[in-house]
């Protein structure tokens, strides 16, 4: 089965600090891999997304996310976290072999403190 | 131009009634597809069309039911609401192949059973 695992519910990070979501997966196809995030009343905004090729690949927003496939993991990545990024944060794991269907983590609230 | 536009952006309605909700995408998707955000912000698929055609259809109760009267066009229309249908409903869009796929959000629908 399908599955997307974000370890963490909560993270707070200082204003200027680096910031990591984690994100795991669970799939039996080759995968394709997206982070979104969503600010509170809003709908979903994508920030990145992985297909082939390079493993780092950067998104809006100053975001990065790193695939190894090894550890079926794609984390996110921010050198410095400016206190606008304060949202959650969804990873997705999707395939062509599913359908298109994409499959969500649980969803990480990043909290940001000045 | 709003690319994928849901309506109605919320919805209060009472036990028992019977609802619509509009999504429509000016993106040349081919691919379209109705998500449930539940109170804990669990992103869940329900339905996927692809060039009106139903591709994916999980385990939903058939109160639901989506109707794509073409390709840029996906309803969702429930009978008989119950409290439990209470959440934040959001359509997206997509290729359906290619380097393109990625969903596109709208802004979501959150309705409110009473």
């Amino acid at each position: 089965a399908q599955s997307v695992t974000q370890p963490d519910i909560h993270i707070t990070v200082s204003e200027g600090a680096s910031l990591e979501l984690r994100c795991n997966y669970s799939y039996g196809a080759t995968p394709y891999l997206f982070w979104y995030v969503q600010s509170p009343g809003q709908g979903l905004q994508l920030l990145l997304k992985y297909f082939s090729g390079d493993t780092l690949v950067q998104g809006i927003k100053g975001f990065e996310a790193e695939f190894k496939r090894s550890q079926s993991s794609f984390n996110l990545r921010k050198p410095s976290v400016h206190w606008s990024d304060a949202a959650e944060y969804f990873c997705a794991v999707g395939a062509m072999e599913y359908g298109n269907k994409l499959v969500f983590g649980a969803g990480t609230i990043l909290r940001v403190k000045s | 131009d709003t690319a994928v536009s849901q309506t109605p952006k919320y919805l209060v309605t009472q036990m028992g009634n019977d609802k619509s909700i509009k999504c429509e995408q000016n993106l040349g998707h081919d691919t379209m597809y109705w998500y449930k955000q539940d109170s804990k912000k669990f992103l869940k698929i329900m339905f996927s069309y692809n060039n009106k055609e139903l591709i994916i259809n999980e385990t939903v109760p058939n109160r639901f039911s989506p109707k794509s009267p073409d390709k840029a066009h996906l309803n969702l229309h429930i009978n008989s609401l119950e409290l439990g249908d209470s959440a934040v409903y959001f359509c997206a869009s997509s290729h359906s192949t290619g380097s393109n796929y990625g969903y596109t959000f709208g802004s979501g629908t959150r309705l409110t059973v009473v």
